[in-house]
């Protein structure tokens, strides 16, 4: 089945570390986003990717970081620089084919800091 | 103006009762909008996009009012399992292909026996 899986699914981290969340998609999509979502809050883009090699900060980029070496691929990693990394991730994934530019979502990562 | 505006609600309603929801969006260059469900704790999933003639899927009816700036969701004969929240979503293309997702905060709608 074609979809967007992340990893992993609970993830716990100690202060100072930095920490690495995988999202892959075979659905041949050109473009994957990570967002933030706080407990009752909204989604906050993190960061995006049009095309490989290539990223964008989103609004809340400080103390994360990415990668898109592969179409499939868009790692986020997230350093010891974001002061409060405890969130629900989300990674989601879009082609510019679709005339109306669906996004899919993985199930997304829980990051807790202990 | 916030670029996309929901009310947070929440919405407690009993079965089988009608609800709409309403989301403004600022950017009049908008070019396509969508309604997404989300359940505690879990992913966002597409529940429908938002199509100018206004569309509808079942239970679910959604409009486009571009003079107005909004989109809405109407629910009809409500249902337990309806019980989520209700995402708006708004692509303003610029630059051609590339696209600008904006998301609403959310509607949390709760059925109630």
């Amino acid at each position: 089945d074609g979809g967007i899986t992340q990893s992993p699914k609970y993830l716990f981290r100690k202060e100072g570390q930095n920490v690495t969340l995988s999202c892959e998609q075979n659905l041949n999509h050109d473009a994957m986003y990570w967002y933030r979502q706080d407990p009752g809050q909204g989604l906050r883009l993190i960061y995006y990717s049009q095309i490989v090699n290539d990223f964008q900060k989103g609004d809340i980029a400080e103390g994360y970081s990415v990668s898109r070496e592969k179409k499939e691929s868009f790692p986020l990693t997230v350093t010891s620089a974001q002061k409060n990394p405890t969130a629900f991730y989300l990674c989601a994934s879009t082609t510019f084919i679709d005339s109306g530019n669906t996004i899919y979502f993985g199930e997304g990562s829980w990051l807790t800091v202990v | 103006r916030k670029e996309v505006e929901q009310d947070p609600g929440p919405f407690n309603v009993p079965e089988g009762a009608t609800v709409a929801f309403n989301c403004t969006y600022s950017n009049s260059a908008s070019q396509s909008f969508f309604w997404y469900r989300q359940d505690c704790r879990k992913e966002p999933k597409l529940l429908m996009s938002v199509y100018s003639s206004g569309n509808e899927d079942g239970r679910f009816t959604a409009q486009l009012n571009r003079a107005s700036q909004y989109i809405s969701l109407l629910i009809r004969d409500s249902k337990l399992s309806d019980s989520a929240t209700y995402l708006c979503v708004v692509n303003t293309n610029y630059g051609g292909s590339q696209g600008n997702l904006i998301f609403g905060k959310g509607t949390k709608l709760s059925v109630k026996p």
